[in-house]
């Protein structure tokens, strides 16, 4: 079945740097995702991206989605403790087909 | 407004033995899923309900089955649990007919078989 390739799997930074992570497909979608989750608790969508090329913010995230439809990256600028989490990407066709995600990034800032 | 809550937050079962994992949704989404997670797997789709009378399997829905109750309620049945079973469960919701993606999760069931 499809899958996206998400890296790195892991990262531990220092508070108040900045942080990119990424997503590939061999497949090409209409939709890009990405979620938080926090220890403990259900993914939370941090943005979706419904244009090829589009460049989106939320805060200090900022994620794009790939020209070629298969691929999207996720920046978090300077980091705080509070970003620490599991970063997954998802991505989606048209019609009602379910979400495809990645394995997720996990997370650690260290004060 | 809960969103998507589910029942029970823990588990712990017996090999054999059967339970159902509940979920509600109180968005008016038309379309839910429920999701397993294992350390390193991300997350695996079971099964889901595009809209209230019709199921669909996802990637891995072998040793379970699925009810939509109506249009708030997807439950997740395991006839006899099975120690590869344990895992983290996450049910999921959204509209129906908008861009896909933003599906709105649960907060989990964590469920242990010995």
């Amino acid at each position: 079945g499809q899958q996206l390739n998400q890296s790195p799997q892991s990262m531990f930074i220092q508070e108040g740097e900045d942080v990119s992570m990424n997503c590939t497909s061999s497949s090409i979608f209409n939709t890009w995702l990405w979620y938080k989750q926090e220890p403990g608790e259900g993914p939370v969508l941090l943005i979706a991206l419904y244009k090829a090329g589009e460049l989106t913010s939320n805060g200090r995230l900022t994620a794009q989605f790939g020209i070629t439809r298969k691929d999207s990256f996720l920046n978090i600028s300077a980091s705080i403790p509070s970003d620490v989490g599991i970063y997954f990407c998802a991505a989606a066709n048209s019609g009602n087909t379910p979400l495809v995600f990645g394995k997720g990034t996990r997370l650690s800032v260290i004060a | 407004n809960a969103g998507v809550t589910q029942t029970p937050k823990f588990q712990v079962l017996k090999t054999g033995q059967s339970m159902t994992l509940q979920c509600a949704q109180d968005m008016n989404h038309n379309s839910m899923y429920w999701y397993r997670q294992d350390p390193g797997m991300g997350l695996r789709l079971i099964y889901y309900s595009a809209s209230e009378g019709t199921t669909d399997k996802g990637e891995v829905p072998n040793g379970y089955n699925v009810s939509r109750l109506n249009k708030r309620e997807f439950s997740l049945r395991l006839e006899s649990a099975a120690p590869s079973q344990t895992s983290v469960y996450f049910c999921a919701s959204k509209f129906l007919g908008t861009v896909n993606g933003e599906q709105y999760f649960g907060p989990g069931t964590r469920l242990t078989v010995t």
